[in-house]
């Protein structure tokens, strides 16, 4: 049972460059969720979705990107990135009727670094 | 709108000691409260959970929390820290019917021996 699976571990970016970070779930869980992480600041909430081909905007969402085609998969897109981009960023999903009352599952994170 | 305070990013105890690390939330509503742990380099572990059945809850590893609507708290605790316990603590509220979770700036504990 993998769980929540993202890729990559560690990613180093030039400033503008864009890219995907990946996110999949193999708990047929619906809701599904981006963080990131930074010094202090506890986890801060990007995008989230509530399903396949539903998604919405987190506390930070300036910047990212997500989409959701499919149950599984939840990636994560940087558009031009910035070194304020700088963080840890965990994928997590959580699954049942009332997905409040569960914890969510979370994936091992991926480090990225904006110079 | 809905908040978690953890009050002091960092708590260092002694091996054998008591281990208390605090968390308040605001809600309009009772909410469901959880707490997780995270170790260096890894993700975030579910370590307990409160959804409203007893007041106190056990969890994983000897840690239990318990929530106290007047105080609105749900501080976490081990009566005996071990050098292994050494990690990061989250606070986390979501509400009933709500997939959204918040969590606290989080609680650093070292375990000094």
């Amino acid at each position: 049972n993998a769980g929540v699976t993202q890729t990559p571990k560690f990613q180093v970016l030039k400033t503008g460059q864009s890219m995907t970070l990946q996110c999949a779930q193999d708990m047929n869980h619906e809701y599904m969720s981006w963080y990131r992480q930074d010094p202090g600041m506890g986890l801060r909430l990007i995008h989230y979705s509530v399903g396949a081909g539903i998604t919405d905007q987190g506390e930070v969402p300036n910047g990212y990107n997500v989409s959701r085609s499919t149950t599984e998969d939840f990636p994560l897109r940087l558009l031009s990135a910035a070194p304020s981009q700088t963080s840890v960023y965990f994928c997590a999903s959580v699954g049942g009727s009332e997905p409040g009352l569960y914890g969510y599952t979370f994936g091992s994170g991926t480090r990225l670094t904006v110079v | 709108a809905q908040s978690v305070t953890q009050l002091g990013s960092h708590v260092s105890v002694s091996e054998g000691a008591l281990v208390l690390l605090r968390c308040n939330y605001s809600s309009s509503v009772p909410p469901y409260l959880f707490w997780y742990v995270q170790y260096p380099n890894q993700g975030l572990q579910l370590l307990l959970k409160y959804t409203s059945a007893a007041t106190l809850v056990k969890g994983i590893n000897g840690f239990e929390a318990e929530f106290k609507k007047s105080e609105t708290s749900f501080h976490l605790t081990k009566p005996s820290a071990h050098m292994s316990d050494a990690a990061e603590y989250f606070c986390a509220v979501s509400l009933y019917n709500f997939n959204k979770f918040y969590f606290g700036s989080g609680t650093k504990l070292n375990v000094k021996p």
